[in-house]
């Protein structure tokens, strides 16, 4: 167990919806990751936070959103999903900025 | 050229064989070096990680790195059927962590 809860573990929604994805880093980290890993996919980095602040944004599309609130738990949005958006969705968590990070078990969407 | 290239594999050894996996980067500027192995549809879990050149022992997993060469590698000694996975290098400078694609291994009994 990493120490990283994500929820729901799973996620069956329609196209056109929204869904918000939840994240509990480990402990004492104050850095959040978001990644989307899509069927024998590498890691495609979405957005970083760091103590509150966004650090970081990869390739994250429009209708995704996040944002990390003063517990430090983090929360990502996505709305108006397309059936592309099926994909595992991973957060990891750090002490530092880019230290060794720890990921959760991932949230599986599945846009029908 | 790419920050960070990984060999996809597939990678087969024999159960009890050593295995060497590598990455290399472009990058100068990266300072953590780390190392994940991720089950299929699970989370990547963090197996070693380093922040200078040389080697690091973990029971049977080794990672090395070799950064004059921009170079890195995990070693498993005495392999087993469970360590058949991906393996994810990672690196990190202060405002970003890349990951390599990942090699798929497969350890035959």
């Amino acid at each position: 167990d990493s120490g990283v809860t994500q929820t729901p573990k799973h996620l069956i929604t329609a196209t056109g919806q929204r869904v918000t994805l939840r994240c509990s880093p480990r402990s004492g980290d104050l850095s959040v990751y978001w990644y989307q890993q899509s069927l024998d996919q590498g890691l495609q980095f979405l957005i970083q936070y760091y103590n509150g602040e966004e650090r970081a944004k990869g390739n994250i599309l429009e209708r995704f959103s996040a944002q990390q609130f003063p517990d430090l738990h983090s929360e990502l949005n996505l709305s108006s999903l397309e059936l592309g958006d099926s994909a595992l969705y991973f957060c990891a968590s750090s002490v530092n900025l880019n230290t060794e990070a720890f990921f959760g078990q991932g949230t599986r969407l599945t846009v029908v | 050229q790419k920050e960070v290239e990984q060999d996809p594999g597939p990678l087969s050894v024999p159960e009890g064989a050593i295995v060497s996996l590598n990455c290399t980067y472009s990058n100068s500027a990266f300072q953590y070096f780390m190392w994940y192995r991720q089950y299929s549809r699970k989370g990547p879990e963090l197996l070693m990680y380093t922040y200078s050149s040389g080697n690091k022992e973990d029971g049977r997993f080794t990672a090395q790195v070799d950064k004059s060469s921009k170079y890195i590698s995990l070693f498993i000694r005495d392999s087993q059927p469970s360590d058949s996975a991906t393996y994810l290098c990672a690196m990190s400078t202060y405002d970003k962590i890349i990951f390599g694609k990942g090699t798929r291994l497969h350890i035959l009994p």
